[in-house]
């Protein structure tokens, strides 16, 4: 069954120290990853996606087929990066399965 | 464009009541998206629609849950009756063929059914 795994709820983090956030994920094939950002106050909002190879605000994430992880980093939180994270996949069938989600919390 | 489109944003309802959320997408995107988001089970997709079809509606808790979308540019979410557990953010969200990744999404309708 396909599936995305967040196993923390809630990560708290200084400001200045490096954000690992984790996915890990069980698909029968090659899977398209996603990660959604949602602020405070505001929508949930694509961050970024594993086909770009993106660097988006300081964030980067990484497909490890053989870990079947697409763990969320960061070298260097910032107070704006407090948001509730998603890892999600995209399936053959046009939607996406989203994980139950990470709290980040940057401490000052 | 003012993005997705979601009213209302706050609801409060008694149980028993029937509750409809609405949700105008962007336009020219062809796939529309309802979830619902609870601290417990995070974000749960109840329904979508392609070119204004259900294509899979498996995520639908229960026959109380209804979902519709006449037009291109309309779709709305019905719960009769609703229940205490029914409270919880509902989220609609829309995209393009061809972007199965880039989800837009409304801000949401916060509800809560006493």
């Amino acid at each position: 069954a396909q599936r995305v795994t967040q196993p923390e709820k809630l990560l708290s983090v200084f400001k200045g120290a490096p954000v690992e956030l984790k996915c890990n994920y069980s698909y029968s094939g090659s899977p398209e990853l996603f990660w959604y950002v949602q602020y405070s106050r505001q929508r949930l909002q694509l961050l970024l996606r594993h086909i770009s190879r993106e660097s988006i605000k300081g964030f980067t994430a990484d497909l490890n087929k053989g870990e079947t992880s697409f763990h969320l980093k960061k070298p260097f939180a910032q107070e704006e990066d407090s948001a509730m994270y998603y890892c999600a996949l995209s399936d053959r069938d046009d939607k996406i399965i989203f994980g139950k989600g990470t709290r980040l919390h940057i401490l000052p | 464009d003012a993005g997705v489109i979601q009213s209302p944003r706050h609801e409060v309802t008694e149980m028993g009541q029937e509750v409809t959320l609405r949700c105008k997408p962007i336009s020219g995107h062809d796939y529309l998206f309802w979830y619902r988001q609870t601290m417990m089970r995070g974000l749960e997709l109840l329904i979508y629609f392609n070119n204004n079809v259900p294509i899979d509606d498996s995520g639908m808790p229960e026959d109380r849950f209804s979902a519709k979308m006449p037009n291109a540019s309309f779709s709305t979410l019905k719960i009769q009756p609703s229940e205490p557990r029914d409270s919880a953010v509902y989220f609609c969200a829309s995209r393009v063929t061809g972007g199965p990744g880039t989800q837009y999404f409304g801000p949401g309708t916060r509800l809560t059914v006493l």
